[in-house]
């Protein structure tokens, strides 16, 4: 069936970096737009960033933009988030999406950034 | 960037109730709109894109319309299990923006 499994999560200090994963199954996953989209414990969703099928284009929150690098890699159906210069108004549970709008969701991974 | 307004923030219903929730963007994102459901500790689930198509899966008591600026998400008889926060996504132009979300609550 189709999965879409993030993995990374953790806690981190102030401006330290951590890196997210999601990994795709029972999908076609170079068909697929992505997109990171997280959610502030109690709070509502905010979007983060997307990456085209091909990832040609690549598209940021100002919030983030600078200091998150989304990608990909078709070959391994893995999408990518390396995120630097965390800060604490980053910590929020982070999911992996699919398809545009976003149709197909991770179960999401926890972001904890603090001292 | 396109804003969303969602409203209203959180409303009481009974079981049985016809329920509406309305969007609106802060410009014209033809028919990109998206609605979700999100139960506590769960991801969101999409149950509506392109304004009125129902996801595969999702019951038919659920129903999306509008054009342009203001989008409505009814449910015509609301269930048990649709007591959730629902959120709309516009997609017409990044950045992605989602409205701030409506709390259906039990009466």
């Amino acid at each position: 069936q189709v999965q879409l499994v993030e993995s990374g999560g953790g806690v981190v200090q102030p401006g330290g970096s951590l890196s997210l994963s999601c990994a795709a199954s029972g999908i076609t996953f170079s068909n697929y737009g992505m997109h990171w989209v997280r959610q502030t414990p109690g709070q509502g969703l905010e979007w983060v960033a997307s990456i085209r099928s091909d990832g040609t284009r690549k598209y940021y929150a100002d919030s983030v933009k600078g200091r998150f690098t989304i990608s990909r890699d078709n070959s391994k159906n893995t999408l990518s988030l390396e995120m630097n210069s965390l800060r604490v108004e980053d910590t929020s549970v982070y999911y992996c999406a699919g398809a545009v709008p976003p149709g197909l969701w991770g179960q999401g991974t926890l972001v904890t950034v603090s001292s | 960037d396109i804003q969303m307004t969602q409203s209203p923030s959180s409303l009481s219903a009974s079981v049985g109730d016809r329920v509406s929730i309305t969007c609106r963007a802060s410009q014209d994102i033809r028919n990109d709109l998206g609605w979700y459901q999100q139960k506590p500790g769960k991801a969101p689930k999409r149950l509506i894109y392109a304004t009125s198509t129902l996801q595969s899966g999702v019951p038919s008591r659920f129903s999306g319309s509008g054009s342009g600026t203001e989008f409505t998400l009814t449910i015509s008889s609301l269930q048990p299990e649709d007591f959730a926060t629902y959120y709309c996504l516009q997609n017409n132009t990044y950045p992605l923006t989602f409205g701030g979300g409506t709390k259906v609550e039990v009466k």
